[in-house]
């Protein structure tokens, strides 16, 4: 099955400082990466996510970049605000081709700290 | 988008009792995957609750501790029994949303979550 590891666990930037998050995952197969954000006491929510056929995705300040060779994803966050502050998921799906549904396999976390 | 609706969303319970979350989807939902987050740790996939059919669980996961329910495409039920302190955590239910128009969208929507606590 899929193994997605995230680093780092902790992450503390000045307001204004770009952060940015590196997964790697184990599946070959895997074709589509989320990211989530779960503010303290949240429900995790979706900010973005890429398939494995485009290589970069932006929205506003976060973008999603991809590397299929290197089998790695990265969350890059610009001109970080406070209300950034919160901790962030990727995800890879185990088992892509099982019945057209994705069972999400997360990584670890890292929470990110942004100080005015 | 999915709505989820999950009920409770915290409840402090006795050890060796059951506790029995709702999740409540807005529209018909193929899939429904109910997440174990202990405190400050990840998501980890406890069963996925296909309608119809028995709940089909991960490594680590048993149905006589965790037994679900899918009794139609828009509820589930999660029960955890007998219930010790390292049941502590949040539960959450969550579906995927195929999208439309062919196109597989794929983007999990996830309930409030159910803090437990057991004492």
């Amino acid at each position: 099955g899929e193994n997605v590891e995230q680093h780092p666990s902790t992450l503390s930037v000045q307001e204004g400082d770009s952060a940015v998050i590196k997964c790697t995952y184990s599946d070959s197969a895997s074709n589509y990466f989320p990211w989530y954000k779960q503010e303290l006491g949240k429900r995790p929510q979706l900010i973005i996510d890429i398939r494995s056929n485009v290589g970069e995705k932006k929205d506003q300040r976060i973008a999603v970049t991809l590397n299929k060779t290197a089998k790695h994803f990265s969350l890059h966050i610009t001109e970080t605000q406070p209300e950034d502050s919160a901790v962030y998921f990727c995800a890879a799906p185990d088992s892509p081709f099982s019945g057209g549904y994705n069972k999400l396999i997360f990584g670890a976390g890292t929470r990110l700290a942004v100080h005015p | 988008s999915a709505v989820i609706s999950q009920k409770p969303s915290r409840d402090i319970c006795q050890r060796g009792t059951s506790l029995t979350i709702q999740c409540q989807v807005d529209s018909q939902v193929t899939m429904m995957f109910w997440y174990r987050q202990q405190p400050g740790q990840s998501l980890t996939l406890i069963a996925t609750a296909n309608q119809g059919s028995e709940a089909t669980y991960e490594s680590g996961f048993v149905i006589d501790k965790f037994p679900i329910s899918r009794p139609n495409l828009t509820f589930s039920t999660l029960t955890v029994s007998n219930m010790s302190p390292e049941d502590s955590s949040i539960y959450l239910c969550s579906v995927e949303d195929l999208g439309t128009g062919g196109v597989w969208n794929t983007e999990a929507f996830f309930g409030q979550g159910t803090r437990l606590t057991v004492v």
